[in-house]
């Protein structure tokens, strides 16, 4: 099946700090990425679908600002939690589909803001 | 928004054992999928049925889906402790824009 690469797989960083996820189709073209949040035992929240060349589409909740995702190929999705805080610690996994096929999921990124 | 509810939210079986879990969603689908996921991993891909499917199977994997009642089964046949994990469906909505909305998950734990 198709691969979907998500970096880093765990990150820590300070209060007040942005981190920036990648998520990389690796052998397909993903005109539209997916992007989730997952708490503790829960389910996963999307946040957001990225569109390539164009600007995401965010969930209702979801403040843009404060994820910022950027989409500048077809095979790259990025996104950035600006000025992270502790409440921002979660589970962030990326998903590309191809069609309506099935969708593939990266290995997700544990943030830790401390 | 949260589409699915499944039940129950965690099983615990012996090995060897069927394993079966249910969804329920809301609104027109074009198919729903089961997903699984291994602590603090990605999510694999199980099986997808389309709407106008009621059952399919996939090795040890049967899947029912009634639109009329809204809702979904998983059956694992055979359970084996590596079938440890968590287990979500997830539905593509009717005019979605591919996008999937994902159930509440069934813990499942097979013990030896």
């Amino acid at each position: 099946g198709a691969v979907v690469s998500q970096h880093p797989s765990r990150v820590i960083c300070k209060s007040g700090t942005s981190v920036k996820i990648e998520c990389r189709s690796l052998d397909f073209q993903a005109t539209t990425m997916f992007w989730y949040r997952q708490f503790p035992k829960k389910s996963l929240m999307l946040m957001a679908t990225s569109n390539e060349g164009s600007k995401a589409t965010y969930e209702q909740g979801v403040e843009k600002d404060k994820f910022l995702i950027n989409h500048a190929s077809l095979t790259l999705s990025t996104l950035t939690v600006t000025s992270a805080h502790p409440e921002d610690s979660s589970f962030y996994i990326c998903s590309a589909r191809i069609g309506a096929r099935e969708a593939f999921f990266g290995q997700g990124t544990r943030l830790t803001v401390v | 928004s949260q589409q699915g509810e499944e039940d129950p939210q965690a099983l615990s079986i012996q090995e060897g054992e069927n394993a079966t879990m249910n969804c329920s969603y809301k609104t027109s689908i074009n198919n729903l999928q089961w997903y699984r996921q291994n602590s603090g991993r990605g999510l694999v891909h199980l099986i997808l049925i389309r709407s106008n499917e009621r059952e399919k199977h996939s090795g040890r994997l049967r899947v029912t889906l009634d639109t009329s009642k809204k809702s979904s089964s998983l059956l694992i046949t055979a359970s084996r402790a590596a079938d440890t994990a968590s287990y979500f469906c997830a539905t593509d909505q009717a005019g979605g824009g591919n996008k999937l909305t994902f159930g509440t998950g069934t813990q499942l734990k097979v013990e030896l």
